[in-house]
């Protein structure tokens, strides 16, 4: 069946620094969604790519979804303390949707 | 506020009881989703209802049982409940079985 994972598990940057996550699905994705949950929150729906090769960006925050459809990842430039939590990859395959196992990032001030 | 809602917000029970979690979709969503937290740990999916009818399972424990009633809320049934059930248990639900998924606060379950 469809695994989707993601690393790193955990992140632990100096704020101003860069951030990077990164999914892989073993199969084909229609689309993957990317989720954030703060601590102590509930995740909450960031984007969705759809296409092959698609890069959106908001703010300071840029998604990448491959050309094969089957990775993806999350960027965040110059970190700051309001961007910690864990965030989630979650990729759909025939309708089926399958979370990572999320990557914590910590931001020291 | 997502719109979906969860109750109770905390459960506090003993080893070997049952307990009921409930879920309200946002307006209008078809599909509801139940996942596991536990402590630091990812997302555990658990089971999806479309329309009232189970759609996809995941890790679901035989001593658990969700079912979603024709106005579209739904419970999560966990039975024999033991310590390592002890988790955060979230409710989502989406227009549809690829749409984006909106959560619910949360129900968190202490087993002692």
């Amino acid at each position: 069946g469809q695994q989707v994972m993601q690393i790193p598990q955990y992140q632990h940057v100096q704020e101003g620094e860069d951030f990077t996550t990164y999914c892989n699905s073993s199969t084909t994705l229609s689309n993957i969604q990317w989720y954030k949950q703060r601590p102590g929150g509930h995740p909450v729906f960031l984007i969705q790519l759809v296409k092959s090769g698609e890069v959106k960006k908001q703010k300071r925050l840029t998604f990448q979804f491959g050309e094969a459809k089957k990775n993806s990842s999350l960027h965040i430039t110059a970190t700051q303390t309001t961007d910690v939590g864990t965030y989630f990859c979650a990729g759909v395959d025939n309708n089926d949707m399958r979370f990572g196992a999320g990557t914590r990032l910590t931001v020291k001030p | 506020d997502s719109g979906v809602t969860q109750t109770p917000k905390h459960l506090i029970t003993a080893t070997g009881q049952r307990v009921t979690l409930r879920c309200s979709p946002r307006s209008g969503d078809l599909s509801v989703y139940w996942y596991q937290q536990s402590l630091d740990q990812g997302l555990q999916f658990l089971i999806q209802y479309y329309n009232g009818e189970e759609r996809a399972k995941g890790n679901i424990l035989e001593r658990f049982s969700a079912q979603q009633f024709p106005d579209l809320h739904s419970e999560l049934n966990l039975s024999s409940l033991e310590l390592g059930d002890s988790a955060l248990y979230f409710c989502a639900s989406s227009g549809g079985p690829s749409y984006e998924q909106y959560f619910g606060p949360g129900t968190r379950l202490t087993v002692t």
